[in-house]
């Protein structure tokens, strides 16, 4: 069955940079794209961007946009989500999933696990 | 910017109709996905496209979309639906996700 594997919780002061990772397996990773979202602590889901592992084309939402970069690596079948310079704000559960294309036909159908992530002087 | 409207929460007895509801602005011009999420779990999609189960969702789950309205139906509402339920559509290439539902089977 598919599977997307999450990188392990984080524990992180601010100011500092994180990377977390997301790593497809058992099915062809170039064919999906993998969006990342957000669950901070006792509330909902945002979307914050998504990327095509195929040609690393990347989409944010605004709000994200110049605050965290989405990355891919097809040799490692692996995506990434990354801050230079992390907030105590940033805390939060971070989950990947992987859908079809960018068409807004497409559905979050596999998600990883989740990386928590702790922001804290 | 578009956005997705839940109540947040629905309560229901066993056995009985849940029914969740998602409003959006011409949300039925759209395709709506359904996503259920138990507490420390990742969520999982339990309808897509408006109205399909994908594989191993109970048949009790069914969804519709119309108008401004997206519906999501538990029948037969079993104790281990209960979760929050999140609505999602697409608007200019972002993902949009409703607030959430949390569905209580008391």
């Amino acid at each position: 069955e598919v599977q997307l594997v999450q990188s392990g919780a984080e524990v992180k002061e601010p100011g500092e940079s994180l990377r977390i990772s997301c790593k497809g397996s058992r099915y062809n990773f170039n064919s999906f794209w993998i969006s990342w979202v957000r669950q901070m602590p006792g509330k909902g889901l945002e979307w914050m961007g998504t990327i095509d592992p195929s040609n690393t084309y990347t989409n944010y939402r605004p709000s994200f946009h110049g605050h965290v970069t989405i990355a891919a690596d097809e040799s490692t079948n692996t995506a990434y989500l990354q801050w230079t310079s992390l907030e105590a704000s940033d805390t939060a559960m971070y989950y990947c999933a992987r859908h079809e294309s960018g068409a807004s036909s497409s559905s979050f159908d596999y998600w990883g696990q989740g990386t928590l992530v702790a922001v804290s002087s | 910017s578009f956005e997705l409207t839940q109540p947040p929460s629905v309560s229901v007895s066993p056995g009985q109709t849940a029914i969740i509801t998602c409003s959006g602005d011409r949300l039925g011009d759209r395709f709506a996905f359904w996503y259920q999420q138990k507490p420390g779990h990742s969520p999982i999609l339990v309808i897509y496209q408006d109205s399909n189960r994908p594989s191993g969702i109970p048949e009790r789950f069914s969804g519709s979309n119309s108008a401004n309205t997206a519906t999501l139906t538990i029948s037969g509402t079993q104790a281990l639906d209960e979760a929050d339920y999140y609505c999602q559509a697409w608007g200019a290439g972002t993902a949009v996700f409703g607030p959430g539902t949390k569905v209580t089977v008391l």
